[in-house]
């Protein structure tokens, strides 16, 4: 069973130009939540989707967007990039459970805004 | 904010037991522990969670105590790979789909020879 899937590893961009970043959950996971991570700082929420709707929302500008498909997999839309953008975007897939919902995060996409 | 504190550091000797301790005295009844890795430039790594009972995987303990205002992370023998960024987060979730992660600074845990 595959992990969760990022794509890309790494990509460069120029200041504001627009990316795309793509996220395949677990197998059978449903909710798929974006986080920023800056270099040297913790993971920061952007936002969750559950059934193609956004249900949660950090504190990120409208510039980010998203989107999830019928099959759960997800997509973070940044516009008008910032070099503040320049970050780790992590993706994570949530497995539900009458335990307590597992969470699991991919490898990440490395964005540098030039 | 983030509704755990954790110490800054640790350091540990390779083959002894890492103990990482945890605060979160603001509990709900219905948030769960959640204990999480990340090695440098990769994403977190799941390691264990609980909600009020003492878990046991393959990869460490959670020992929560009984008021659940604290818990600890047990890593039995740990080894050099388990130098990393250790995050303790509290978490509403089960079954339907439930609120965001809410990350602290950590704990950096390094493993020494």
């Amino acid at each position: 069973d595959a992990g969760v899937t990022q794509s890309p590893t790494h990509l460069i961009k120029t200041r504001g130009q627009q990316v795309t970043l793509r996220c395949s959950p677990k197998s059978g996971h449903d909710t798929v939540s974006w986080y920023q991570q800056a270099l040297g700082q913790e993971p920061q929420f952007i936002f969750q989707y559950y059934e193609e709707e956004e249900r949660q929302r950090g504190n990120f500008p409208d510039r980010f967007s998203g989107h999830q498909f019928p099959n759960y997999s997800s997509e973070l839309n940044v516009n008008a990039l910032l070099l503040g953008d320049s970050a780790l975007y992590l993706c994570a897939s949530e497995e539900r459970g009458a335990s307590g919902n597992t969470i699991y995060f991919g490898e990440g996409s490395w964005l540098t805004v030039v | 904010d983030a509704k755990t504190t954790q110490p800054t550091s640790m350091d540990c000797a390779e083959g002894r037991a890492a103990n990482l301790p945890c605060n979160h005295s603001t509990i709900s009844g219905n948030e769960y522990v959640y204990w999480y890795r990340q090695i440098h430039s990769q994403g977190p790594q799941y390691i264990i969670h609980g909600l009020k009972n003492n878990e046991t995987n393959e990869m460490a303990s959670l020992i929560i105590t009984e008021d659940r205002k604290s818990s600890t992370l047990i890593l039995p023998h740990a080894t050099l790979r388990d130098t990393a960024v250790y995050y303790c987060i509290v978490r509403v979730g089960a079954y339907n789909y439930g609120q965001n992660f809410v990350f602290g600074p950590g704990t950096r845990l390094s493993v020494l020879p």
